[in-house]
């Protein structure tokens, strides 16, 4: 089993429009949790961090259930600069696990 | 403040040659990981060095070698290259401990193996 799963997508959402991405994690004992952001043919960069009380940042925000080992990113009001890969990333003892990534296109 | 560098930027090499991709790492920063993330596929962790010592390694053959240096920048070896090792190579750095602290990326060697 994958330490961290998400879906592909791709997503294609017409601007303007709320989207939701998920993710699960397979350790409990994982520590911290991000989302990254990764443009083609970049590197990645840090989103937001994910804390267990819900954090937002603008039009992002982002939930943490350790319960159910699942983090969520939520964008409001889609921007066509929102158009990337996003990461869900979960840091064990001393090893991040990334997902695959899902892919966000925002249409016009 | 200067982010994580990497060079070269781009490479070529042929099968069964041998290369050598460099990171310094943010300033502040002690601990460098690197990463291969294949087309599609999110980063695969590859191993991290923290005090010159390879701390934690992935699921990578003795093929991928890596080193810290004194002033904490890192170089990642891989020998006897495969088609298979082409792919974009990230080094990421981070401040030890801190178990909130967030990875920092390059931007990244492109390899590709011919």
């Amino acid at each position: 089993r994958k330490e961290v799963e998400q879906d592909p997508g791709p997503f294609n959402v017409p601007e303007g429009a709320t989207v939701a991405f998920n993710c699960t994690y397979s350790n409990s004992a994982s520590q911290s949790f991000f989302w990254y952001r990764q443009d083609c043919r970049k590197e990645p960069k840090l989103l937001m961090s994910v804390y267990s009380s819900g954090n937002e940042d603008g039009r992002f925000t982002a939930q943490l259930n350790r319960a159910s080992q699942y983090i969520s990113l939520l964008i409001r009001d889609s921007k066509l600069s929102d158009s990337a890969t996003y990461l869900c990333v979960v840091r064990g003892r001393n090893q991040f696990y990334f997902g695959t990534g899902t892919s966000l296109t925002v249409i016009p | 403040d200067a982010g994580v560098t990497q060079s070269p930027t781009h490479l070529i090499k042929t099968r069964g040659q041998q290369v050598t991709l460099r990171c310094s790492p943010k300033s502040g920063h002690d601990t460098v990981s690197w990463y291969q993330q294949a087309l599609g596929q999110g980063p695969q962790f590859i191993f991290q060095y923290y005090e010159e010592e390879e701390r934690q390694r992935g699921n990578f053959p003795d093929r991928f070698s890596g080193h810290q240096f004194p002033n904490y920048s890192s170089e990642l070896n891989v020998n006897a290259l495969l088609l298979g090792d082409s792919a974009l190579y990230l080094c990421a750095s981070s401040p030890d401990g801190g178990l909130d602290s967030p990875l920092h990326f390059g931007n990244g060697t492109r390899l590709t193996v011919t």
